[in-house]
């Protein structure tokens, strides 16, 4: 098995409600990714999880709350997000830090 | 200047037709990866690199250490192959941080 399962693929959500992304592998891989993707740009890291704790947080809004609660799921918790937060969000995961990278087809968001 | 440049932005041939996208960049790396992604979304792991050739199917990807590029080959190109192709490296110092060229748009004409 070599996917990244991400749900649910499409999310339309208003500015205050709360909601979940989720992500599971089940590679064995300790490394897990969130990503956001604007069109036409390169995803842009957002979240670093190594070995089930937070390893790299770029600076990104407390609106956006990660959580991994254990070694094959990753969630992403959303709340009170404005419309420029409508995106695609993609996980990702890779055996610890320096495997290949196996995306999954992402979360397209739409904050209204 | 972005450390990590694709050429051409966009591309467009004939079915057929032998394509090659460019990748350079401006660091010391550990990996370069060659990635595609299809319109509504999902990215492909297409060749994780840190030296030489790599080959897989109609795929070829090349990387150049001293010279920081590398190239991504599709021989017998098809309408399916039409994707962003994005080239990635994880660098030297970054940890598991990968930072993106902008992506080379691909479009195969039957």
């Amino acid at each position: 098995d070599t996917e990244v399962t991400q749900t649910p693929k499409h999310l339309v959500m208003g500015m205050t409600n709360k909601k979940s992304l989720k992500c599971e592998q089940h590679m064995g891989h300790r490394a897990m990714y969130w990503y956001k993707q604007k069109a036409k740009k390169p995803p842009e890291l957002m979240f670093v999880y190594s070995y089930e704790k937070l390893s790299i947080n770029e600076s990104v809004p407390s609106r956006f709350s990660p959580e991994c609660p254990n070694s094959s799921l990753l969630n992403l918790h959303l709340h009170a997000l404005q419309p420029e937060d409508s995106a695609l969000y993609l996980c990702a995961s890779s055996r610890q830090g320096l495997g290949e990278a196996f995306f999954g087809q992402g979360t397209r968001l739409t904050v209204v | 200047k972005n450390e990590v440049e694709q050429s051409p932005q966009n591309l467009t041939a004939q079915e057929g037709e032998f394509i090659t996208i460019n990748c350079s960049y401006s660091v010391g790396i550990s990996a370069l990866h060659w990635l595609q992604q299809h319109p509504g979304g999902g990215i492909v792991s297409l060749f994780m690199l840190s030296s030489g050739k790599k080959k897989h199917g109609r795929l070829i990807a090349t990387i150049n250490i001293q010279e920081k590029h590398s190239s991504l080959h599709i021989t017998a190109s098809h309408p399916r192959d039409s994707a962003v192709y994005i080239c990635a490296v994880r660098g030297e110092t970054s940890g598991s941080r990968l930072t993106f060229g902008e992506g080379t748009q691909l479009t195969v004409n039957p």
